[in-house]
């Protein structure tokens, strides 16, 4: 099984500055990886597909890169919506998630 | 717009049975394949159980294998997951998920509220 790693646990910032998170994968999962946020009492959203392309309706300053191991979530100047909890997941290999980072505001 | 609509849960004694279902609307729902994700209070996100655009294929996560079973209907723009031996550690809000596509290989559109699922005595 692929093990998605997360960091940081928790980020807090202000409104108008840079999130950079980061999802680690234990062994390669080439650019089959997702993002997705999920705020309080509500099911995930899907963000990003494929390490980099915006899901329909995403702002673009939400943005993915990275391949084979190590991959980066950006939001490049944080609205008070923005607050949630960020996963990570990969299909390359069966399905897994990572454990998650919250994004304070 | 894709709405999915889960309903089934409630609390159960370990070892009992429960049968969610995910009515679904606003796309071609015989065009892609379905999963069930949970999540735990409190928790992260599993992948739980996925079954492709016409049924012939399931897959499971192993935490589940055995246990629960899904299926669909077509006809109904259905989902279903039957789960039975129910342990504690299976209390979680399921989610009903859309796949980006007709198989399991996947990423998940969630458009539904979720149904929790509570095993205690």
């Amino acid at each position: 099984e692929i093990v998605l790693t997360q960091s940081p646990a928790t980020l807090s910032l202000s409104p108008g500055e840079r999130a950079t998170l980061s999802c680690r994968a234990s062994q390669s999962v080439s650019n089959y990886l997702a993002w997705y946020q999920q705020k309080p009492g509500q099911a995930p959203r899907l963000l990003i597909t494929d390490a980099s392309n915006r899901a329909t309706g995403i702002p673009a300053r939400f943005s993915g890169s990275g391949s084979g191991t190590d991959f980066t979530l950006t939001i490049s100047s944080l609205e008070p919506e923005d607050c949630g909890v960020y996963f990570c997941q990969q299909q390359a290999n069966f399905l897994t998630f990572g454990g998650g980072t919250k994004v304070e505001i | 717009e894709v709405q999915l609509v889960e309903s089934g849960g409630g609390t159960v004694r370990p070892g009992g049975s429960v049968r969610l279902s995910c009515a679904a609307s606003g796309f071609t729902f015989e065009d892609y394949g379905m999963s069930w994700v949970r999540q735990a209070p409190g928790k992260g996100l599993e992948w739980v159980s996925g079954i492709y655009w016409n049924g012939d294929t399931t897959g499971y996560a192993d935490s589940v294998k055995g246990r629960f079973t899904i299926s669909r209907d077509n006809d109904k723009n259905s989902l279903y997951l039957q789960m039975n031996s129910l342990r504690a550690e299976d209390t979680a809000f399921y989610y009903c998920a859309k796949n980006t596509g007709p198989y399991l290989d996947t990423y998940f559109d969630f458009r539904g509220q979720g149904t929790l699922v509570t095993v205690s005595s």
